[in-house]
């Protein structure tokens, strides 16, 4: 059973278009978070959300939009997209207060 | 914000030898400092962490130190195998648990 589980693994669009990655977790975390890995690899917060409730919101354009329907699920809508959203986006999901992320395996999105 | 210094970006040692990778933070509040192991293609995985009333943590081949007086902590790889062989990131947070992750070392070990 996959602890964090992402969709799509790979995802290539146009500029301009929409798109949507999920995540769902079966960990029983209270707290779940997006992190976008750019070409480098650094690894930067984009959300955090707390029992459904957004708690990080880093700098991070407006058309990207968190949605959590319940604990175990955080989606990530990207609206006109640009070719500099080109990265890896992990979910990740952890007990508020202990520190331990566990990660999903990544959605790598291309915009051409 | 927090703001976490890693060196080297990049390590190759022979298969046996020792792998050293050192961060700086800059947030004397900080308290909590995991160290994220990434192999090709996965997301990254909490091999080891220290928190801030430990000033060394040992488990198995991997240890970590801390040093808060100059704000620095290490990972120390020992006996290096083929399967060490990824990209390392530290990291350090405060009680928020809010992550700022240093921009990571390639770790190559050499059969």
């Amino acid at each position: 059973d996959t602890a964090v589980s992402q969709t799509p693994k790979y995802l290539v669009t146009q500029m301009g278009n929409d798109k949507s990655i999920k995540c769902e977790q079966n960990l029983g975390h209270d707290t779940m978070y997006w992190y976008k890995q750019d070409s480098k690899k650094f690894l930067k917060i984009m959300f955090s959300y707390n029992n459904k409730e957004l708690i990080i919101n880093e700098t991070v354009p407006n058309r990207f939009s968190p949605k959590s329907p319940d604990k175990a699920h955080l989606n990530l809508h990207i609206n006109s997209l640009e070719l500099g959203d080109s990265a890896v986006y992990f979910c990740a999901s952890s007990y508020a207060g202990t520190g331990e992320l566990f990660f999903g395996e990544g959605s790598r999105l291309t915009v051409l | 914000g927090e703001n976490v210094e890693q060196h080297p970006s990049t390590l190759s040692v022979q298969e046996g030898d020792s792998a050293v990778i050192k961060c700086t933070y800059s947030d004397s509040a900080s308290n909590y400092f995991p160290w994220y192991k990434q192999e090709l293609g996965k997301g990254p995985q909490l091999i080891i962490d220290i928190r801030s009333n430990v000033g060394e943590k040992k488990d198995q081949r991997i240890a970590v130190t801390l040093n808060k007086t100059a704000k620095h902590f290490s990972l120390h790889i020992t006996e290096t195998q083929p399967e060490d062989s990824a990209v390392y990131f530290c990291a350090a947070s405060g009680n928020d648990y809010k992550l700022s992750f240093g921009a990571g070392t390639t770790v190559t070990v050499r059969a």
